[in-house]
């Protein structure tokens, strides 16, 4: 059982948009620690995809976008591509387990 | 672009230890850029962070994993390494090193190495 909550999977056409939630607590995510997604390709390693809640490192497409409220945060992709199937994780900081924690993962199937 | 690969047994018995190293081009592991990190990631399954140090021998870990893992630095070699004791299956995985910024994530990863714990 992972300490940030999300979908086991989500799906959507080529160039809808689709929004993945991350649910988190009033020691991770409510206690105003960063949120941070990584995007991981079919056997590859994970890769950063927003960072710091809403930043996209430099390569990201504007497509990808983060958001964070209260104790729970949410990365939307809009103009879904094939390319964008992957697994999707969000990350943070526990301050009651003293730790980086991580979702449990969402797969994002595009039809 | 700091650059990472993993190196180490691809199987180990049961009970035993299993040890990873990491070597790290494009920088330095003395110098206070980063965290010098490892997490697993049993197959078919989320990501799990194991610990990390820092350039001046601070180490956190992750309490779920009890006492058994140890990472440590070798400056000499520009690596860094992780030993697990005690394994059991339950420890197979893909394991990565990683670097974590002050920011609090996770920018730099190696491609990762999979250890099967089995006898």
């Amino acid at each position: 059982q992972s300490v940030l909550t999300q979908p086991p999977s989500v799906s959507g056409a080529p160039g809808q948009r689709v929004t993945i939630s991350c649910a988190g607590s009033s020691s991770n995510i409510g206690a105003g620690y960063d949120v941070h997604w990584y995007q991981q390709l079919p056997e590859t390693a994970p890769k950063v995809l927003i960072h710091s809640n809403s930043a996209r490192p430099s390569g990201v497409p504007d497509r990808f976008s983060g958001s964070k409220s209260g104790t729970s945060a949410s990365l939307a992709i809009t103009g879904l591509q094939v390319e964008d199937e992957a697994d999707y994780y969000c990350q943070s900081y526990d301050n009651s387990l003293s730790g980086v924690v991580f979702g449990g993962g969402t797969k994002l199937t595009v039809l | 672009q700091v650059q990472l690969q993993e190196s180490g047994p691809g199987l180990v018995k049961p009970s035993q230890t299993l040890s990873l190293t990491c070597t790290v081009s494009g920088g330095s592991i003395s110098h206070g850029d980063y965290y010098w990190t490892w997490i697993r990631q049993p197959p078919g399954k989320g990501l799990e962070w194991i610990g990390y140090i820092y350039h001046s021998g601070t180490i956190y870990y992750n309490p779920s994993l009890k006492s058994r893992p140890t990472i440590s630095l070798e400056t000499s070699k520009n690596q860094f390494s992780l030993k697990l004791s005690s394994v059991t299956a339950a420890d197979t995985a893909l394991y990565y090193c990683a670097t974590y910024v002050d920011s609090g994530f996770f920018e730099n990863w190696g491609q990762g190495t999979l250890v099967t714990v089995s006898s």
